[in-house]
Formats: structure tokens, C-alpha cells, sequence
């Protein structure tokens, strides 16, 4: 139990679907991160937020988008998604922007 | 830009010794971090050292940093089965306030 939980644990979708991924943490961290782990590439940070505000974009495509409602809760809204989308999605939060991370432990993805 | 290496698969037996190897090429970095994945769950932080340290000694891990040679290691004593997982390097501060992860070595503990 790292103090992060992520739902669902496991999502597969048409590409015309819309879903959504939710990561809520207990931990008291201020910012919270969304990475994206495929098999075939390192760790990608996708998006970061600190207080609540995006401070980092990674150039993820527009058919991810993310939303932090407060400094526990980040959401990540999928749209039209592709096969190659397929892949874990980690969330993790932290207590400023540091490297200490605390991870929760995914959401894995497929895209039909 | 940043870049993070590592090897991709080390194979060891139970009770040995086990060293990870990883390199990094952004001289920069203020903070380099070790995490472990096992299946099917996220990442955990281990261990991490500051940048003007040489060695970090916690329990069975030792973390050194050689940062002239910009290589980091991570030697982990009397290896456990429980030990079999996803080790990621990775540096802070090159690159802003994130981390950069290197690609992931996976270790394999037999009995």
C-alpha cells in the first residue's frame, strides 16, 4: 500500500470510446504525475502537476487529457484513443517537485 | 539532452551479490534515484544519493556514483528471491524539476 490508489486497475476500450482514469492519493503530497510504460520505451512523463496547476505537458496528444480537481485527485480523460496507446499508466505523487515519487500501481490499457 | 543507460537483464543466484549498472550523461543532476517495479505493480523508491556523495550504504544496498565517469551502480548483498524485479535509474535536475528514468534492468534471482 503506497498511499496511491488508481482506478480502474485494468481498462479496455474501442477507439471511439471515451474513459477516464482516476489516481487519488493520501499521502498529503502537493503535486501528482502521469507517466505512460510501454513495453518498448523508457518511463514517458506525460503530465505534472504542482497546487493543482499543469507545469509540465510533454507533447502528449490532445486525446489525452488531464485534470486535477484538487491536491489529491488527478484524473486522465481518454478520447478517440489508438492501439498504440495501449500501455501502463502509472500516476504518482509527491511532496514538492522532487525526485521521491510515490507510485501507485497503474492502470493498464488496451486499446481495441 | 538527458539520457539514462542501463543494461537490460542481469541473472544472479540466490545469496550472491548483485550490481546494477547505469550511466547518465547530463553532469547537472543534483539527485540520482534507484527504484524497483515488481510484476504488476508500480514503482518503489529504494534508495537515492545527492550528487556530491560517492557512496550511500542502506542495509543491504550500496549505492556508489562515479561522477566523473557519470556511472551510477547499485550492489545489492545476499540476493533474495523476493529481490526479482524492474530496477530504473534515475536523475533529477537536468532537466528542470523531473526525473528521467533509464530503461529498466530487469533482475532475475534464481534459486
Amino acid at each position: 500500500e503506497t498511499g496511491v490508489t488508481q482506478t480502474p486497475r485494468h481498462l479496455v476500450m474501442g477507439m471511439t470510446n471515451k474513459k477516464s482514469l482516476k489516481c487519488e492519493q493520501h499521502l498529503g503530497h502537493n503535486a501528482m504525475y502521469w507517466y505512460k510504460q510501454s513495453a518498448k520505451k523508457p518511463l514517458e512523463l506525460m503530465f505534472v502537476y504542482s497546487l493543482e496547476e499543469r507545469v509540465e505537458n510533454n507533447s502528449v496528444p490532445s486525446r489525452f487529457s488531464p485534470e486535477c480537481p484538487n491536491s489529491s485527485h488527478l484524473f486522465l480523460h481518454l478520447h478517440t484513443l489508438q492501439p498504440e496507446d495501449s500501455a501502463l499508466y502509472l500516476c504518482a505523487s509527491s511532496r514538492g517537485l522532487t525526485g521521491e515519487l510515490f507510485f501507485g500501481e497503474g492502470s493498464r490499457l488496451t486499446v481495441l | 539532452g538527458e539520457d539514462v543507460e542501463q543494461s537490460l537483464f542481469l541473472s544472479v543466484r540466490e545469496g550472491d551479490s548483485s550490481v546494477i549498472n547505469c550511466t547518465y550523461t547530463d553532469s547537472s543532476s543534483t539527485y540520482l534515484y534507484w527504484y524497483k517495479q515488481e510484476p504488476g505493480a508500480g514503482l518503489q523508491l529504494l534508495t537515492y544519493i545527492f550528487s556530491n556523495m560517492d557512496m550511500k550504504q542502506d542495509q543491504r544496498l550500496t549505492v556508489l556514483l562515479n561522477k566523473k565517469d557519470k556511472h551510477l551502480s547499485l550492489r545489492i548483498a545476499d540476493t533474495q528471491t523476493g529481490d526479482s524485479a524492474i530496477y530504473f535509474c534515475a536523475e533529477f535536475g537536468a532537466a528542470g524539476n523531473k526525473l528521467t528514468f533509464g530503461g529498466g534492468t530487469r533482475v532475475l534471482v534464481k534459486p
